[in-house]
């Protein structure tokens, strides 16, 4: 079982839609995840971290986290077709705290 | 604030070789990690440094190995290269190694073994 999963995708929405991003860790002592994109052909870009269970707005976006389910997930409202890009989570997790992300779910935003 | 920077970008080389890149943490932050990007593999950890010690090791062959500066500029080192680690090999940096620290990455490196 892998530490970090995500849906593979690709998943597509129309413009002004919600996307909704979902992740699941295995390890139970994970303290932060974090939420990343990526554009075709470039780095990773850090777009949001959340420690506490519940939600955190940042803009468009809002991260969710429940513990207790060990989910993790992301919604990114009035979508854009620039927010077409990969969507990696990731999760600091074991007792070495490295940084172990899932394999991303690819966003299609359609105008 | 300047980012994180990897040089160089691209990289070209033959089987056999060996490689070292670099890898300058944004100013003030003292842990880097590298990491291996493939399209079958995703992003695989490699190894992470803080004040100059290996902190994390991920599971790649002792071919791959790394060093960070007093400055805590980081390199790493493949020997031996195969066709298999052609690769984007990406940098983060963050101010420290503690749960809650946020990770950012470099523009990365393209290497490509012929």
């Amino acid at each position: 079982q892998k530490e970090v999963e995500q849906n593979s995708g690709p998943l597509s929405v129309p413009e002004g839609a919600i996307a909704s991003l979902n992740c699941t860790y295995s390890d139970r002592v994970s303290q932060s995840f974090f939420w990343y994109r990526q554009y075709s052909g470039k780095s990773p870009e850090l777009i949001m971290s959340i420690y506490s269970n519940g939600d955190k707005e940042d803009g468009r976006f809002t991260a969710q986290l429940n513990k207790a389910s060990q989910y993790v997930s992301l919604l990114i409202r009035d979508s854009q077709p620039s927010d077409s890009a990969t969507y990696l989570c990731a999760a600091r997790s074991g007792s070495a705290r490295q940084l172990t992300f899932g394999s991303g779910t690819q966003l299609t935003v359609l105008p | 604030k300047a980012g994180v920077t990897q040089t160089p970008r691209y990289l070209i080389k033959t089987r056999g070789q060996q490689v070292t890149l670099s890898c300058s943490p944004i100013s003030g932050h003292r842990s880097v990690s590298w990491y291996q990007q493939t399209p079958g593999q995703g992003l695989q950890f490699l190894f992470e440094y803080f004040s100059e010690t290996q902190r994390n090791k991920g599971n790649f062959p002792g071919r791959f190995s790394g060093r960070q500066f007093s400055n805590s500029r980081s390199e790493m080192n493949v020997s031996t290269l195969e066709l298999g680690d052609s690769a984007l090999y990406l940098c983060a940096s963050s101010l420290g190694i503690a749960g809650l620290t946020e990770a950012f990455f470099g523009q990365g490196t393209r290497l490509t073994v012929v």
